[in-house]
């Protein structure tokens, strides 16, 4: 059974603080790894991670993908309150040609104290 | 640009009743629609997806069902529910190109009385 395992689930810290999310997953066909914020509602795209030890960034948030040991991580430097949310790891294990099968994590909820 | 609609944006049912939960796209054609169910303290579960008009398939047996009357419209549906049909119901689209991420839509919190 394909798993995706996120940890730490819950995580507070003081504002400008550095935070480190992990994700490892075991899927039986990997095709992608995908980062996701969801503050009330919606999930909103962070990051898509296809190949291993190329680091994507976004301002003050960054995530790389290692393959071989199965895992990602999503950094979040000078963190502010803005960033509260819940933070979702997924990885597309193929369905079918051109249709994604997205399995998630628990997700971590992260907690910015001013 | 594209937009996702979810409604109702919550709603209460008593067990036994029927449900329809609609989600449209627009600004795009020919999208890939999926439905998901977010159990509280669990992760999303895909629970439907659709690569085109009448085309439905289902990830996991259960009392719900799905359909994709228009390009653009999704809809999912249960003749009778259960206490355990309660969650946050999630739409998303992608485009047939799998370098691209699913979009999601705001969701419906449902809740089984």
């Amino acid at each position: 059974e394909d798993k995706v395992v996120q940890s730490p689930l819950s995580l507070v810290v003081h504002e400008g603080d550095t935070v480190t999310l992990n994700c490892s997953y075991e899927v039986t066909n990997f095709r992608s790894l995908l980062w996701y914020k969801q503050e009330k509602k919606a999930p909103t795209f962070l990051f898509m991670l296809t190949s291993s030890g190329i680091e994507k960034k976004s301002g003050r948030l960054s995530s790389i993908l290692d393959k071989k040991e199965l895992f990602s991580i999503l950094n979040i430097t000078a963190t502010q309150t803005g960033d509260s949310a819940v933070y979702l790891c997924a990885v597309d294990s193929p369905i079918i040609q051109g249709a994604q099968k997205l399995v998630f994590g628990q997700g971590t909820r992260l907690t910015i104290n001013p | 640009s594209q937009t996702i609609h979810q409604w109702p944006a919550t709603l209460v049912q008593p067990v036994g009743s029927p449900l329809s939960l609609e989600c449209t796209v627009e600004g795009t054609s020919n999208p890939n629609l999926y439905w998901y169910r977010q159990a509280a303290g669990r992760g999303l579960q895909l629970l439907f997806y659709s690569v085109g008009i009448g085309q439905i398939s289902s990830e996991v047996p259960q009392n719900l069902s799905a359909s994709r009357p228009q390009d653009r419209q999704f809809i999912l549906s249960s003749k009778k529910l259960l206490l355990s049909d309660s969650g946050f119901y999630l739409c998303a689209w992608s485009v047939h190109n799998l370098d691209q991420p699913q979009h999601f839509g705001d969701g419906t919190r449902l809740s089984i009385l």
